[in-house]
């Protein structure tokens, strides 16, 4: 099992602030995915990433793969109450997913 | 994206019982996950599941304790097998995303489960 490290574990800011959230491993894989949980229920597609160097934005989110496919970001922009939520990514490798510990965040009105 | 899902959506169980778990797909997948979530903590690998083939099961997972089954391309079900209170859990399927997918996976709603 190839391990994928997030950080920060807890992330707690004030509504209009900004995060980044990070994903590193020591592994390559051929695509990396964001999911966003949210109590009661499952992860939900954000994006999928695959080439290296690669930057995909989702309005006020902004996801980079790292250039050797070992690691990424998620930058949220100007962050809302409605951002809360645990954030997991998850390499692929064989079309088998494997999770970092996710980082919990909170964005306070 | 595919519709997932899940029955029941949670459970409360006595340790010694078992309990199956269905996964029901609104379009026809070739692959087909069970994955384990326990409290606080992030999602873990327990089978893959084609229709046709035996289940493929992770480090650390048996199938005398996760069976599966996958009888079409549109449903599967994972049993838990002899519960015991480390069982509690949120068990969650996914199906992978077709073809040029990149390997994306969707997800079911889970099944919340706590074993006394």
């Amino acid at each position: 099992t190839q391990l994928l490290e997030q950080s920060p574990q807890f992330l707690s800011i004030q509504e209009g602030e900004n995060l980044t959230v990070y994903c590193n491993s020591s592994s390559v894989f051929s695509s990396l995915q964001w999911y966003r949980q949210e109590p009661g229920e499952g992860p939900v597609l954000l994006v999928t990433v695959v080439t290296g160097g690669e930057v995909k934005k989702l309005k006020r989110l902004t996801f980079q793969f790292g250039d050797a496919r070992k690691d990424s970001s998620l930058h949220i922009t100007a962050a809302q109450p409605g951002d809360t939520g645990l954030y997991l990514c998850a390499g692929a490798e064989d079309y088998k997913l494997s999770f970092g510990a996710g980082t919990t965040v909170t964005v306070r009105a | 994206s595919a519709v997932i899902s899940q029955k029941p959506s949670r459970d409360i169980c006595q340790r010694g019982t078992s309990l199956t778990i269905q996964c029901q797909v609104d379009s026809q997948v070739t692959m087909m996950f069970w994955y384990r979530q326990q409290p606080g903590q992030s999602l873990t690998l327990i089978a893959t599941a084609n229709q046709g083939s035996e289940a493929t099961y992770e480090s650390g997972f048996v199938i005398d304790k996760f069976p599966i089954s996958r009888p079409n391309l549109t449903f599967s079900t994972l049993t838990v097998s002899n519960m015991s209170p480390e069982d509690s859990s949120i068990y969650l399927c996914s199906v992978e995303g077709g073809v040029d997918s990149q390997e994306t996976q969707y997800f079911g709603p889970g099944t919340r489960l706590l074993v006394l």
